[in-house]
C-alpha cells in the first residue's frame, strides 16, 4: 500500500505571494491533518479534514486554508506568504479518528519564502 | 490546551545498549493516547509505539517499550539493543479523544548512536 504522498518536495515562494501543497491520503484514509514544523515553535496542528469536511482548525491566521476533495486528496493554501512561513508541512492521514488510528505521516513540503 | 515536555533536547547512546528518552505532559483528562514517533533525516515521521491512558500495562513494539506512570503523567521510551538505524528525532505526541486528529508534540529528542 503507498504511504501518504506529499508535493512538492521542495518550495521556494517570494513573500507576499501564495502556494498551495498537496497531500494524497493512504489509499482508505479518510482523515487528513496538516501539521507547519519549525525550529522555533516545533510541530504545530493547522487543521483536520474528514469526508471533505474541516473538523479541527490550530491557531493558525487565516491566510492558512485547506480543502479535501472527495477522493479524500487534500491541499493546503497560504496566502500573502510571510518569512515566518518558512517551513517544513507535513501531511498525515489515517483511517479515523478513533483511538486505534494513529498519523501516518508523508515526507512533507519545505516551503521556504524569501 | 494540553502541554507536552521533552527535556532532553539530545541523547546519545552506544550501539548494542539501552537508552530511555523522557516524555511528561501535562492534561485535566483522565483519558487519552500517547505516541512515540521517530523523524529521521528522510522527514518522514514514523510510528514507533502507542499508549492508552486507560490501560495500565505499559506497551511493548520488539525493541521499543514505554515507562507509563499515569498518576507523574511521564511517558518515557526505552530503546534496548540501539542500533545505527535508531539514530533520529523522536517525539513524544499527545491525542485527546475529543479533538480527533490534533497531535500535542514535544520538542523533541536528537538521539545519536554511538558505533
Amino acid at each position: 500500500k503507498a504511504g501518504v504522498t506529499q508535493t512538492p518536495r521542495y518550495l521556494i515562494k517570494t513573500r507576499g505571494q501564495q502556494v498551495t501543497l498537496s497531500c494524497s491520503p493512504i489509499s482508505g484514509h479518510r482523515s487528513v491533518s496538516w501539521y507547519q514544523q519549525t525550529p522555533g515553535q516545533g510541530l504545530q496542528f493547522l487543521f483536520e479534514y474528514f469526508s471533505e469536511t474541516q473538523r479541527n482548525k490550530g491557531n493558525f491566521p487565516g491566510r492558512f486554508s485547506g480543502r479535501q476533495f472527495s477522493n479524500s486528496r487534500s491541499e493546503m493554501n497560504v496566502s500573502t506568504l510571510e518569512l515566518g512561513d518558512s517551513a517544513l508541512y507535513l501531511c498525515a492521514s489515517s483511517f479515523g479518528t478513533g483511538p486505534n488510528s494513529p498519523l501516518h505521516f508523508g515526507n512533507g513540503t519545505r516551503l521556504t519564502v524569501t | 490546551a494540553q502541554t507536552v515536555t521533552q527535556s532532553q533536547p539530545e541523547m546519545s547512546v552506544q550501539e548494542a545498549e539501552t537508552v530511555t528518552l523522557s516524555c511528561t505532559y501535562d492534561t485535566s483528562e483522565s483519558d487519552y493516547y500517547l505516541f512515540w514517533y521517530k523523524q529521521p533525516p528522510s522527514r518522514q515521521m514514523i510510528l514507533v509505539i502507542r499508549q492508552e491512558a486507560y490501560k495500565q500495562q505499559n506497551a511493548t513494539e520488539n525493541r521499543f517499550s514505554v515507562n507509563f506512570q499515569k498518576a507523574a503523567k511521564s511517558f518515557s521510551l526505552k530503546i534496548s539493543d540501539s542500533q545505527l538505524g535508531d539514530a533520529a528525532m523522536y517525539f513524544c505526541a499527545y491525542r485527546s479523544p475529543n479533538t480527533g486528529n490534533q497531535f500535542y508534540f514535544g520538542t523533541g529528542t536528537s538521539l545519536t548512536v554511538i558505533p
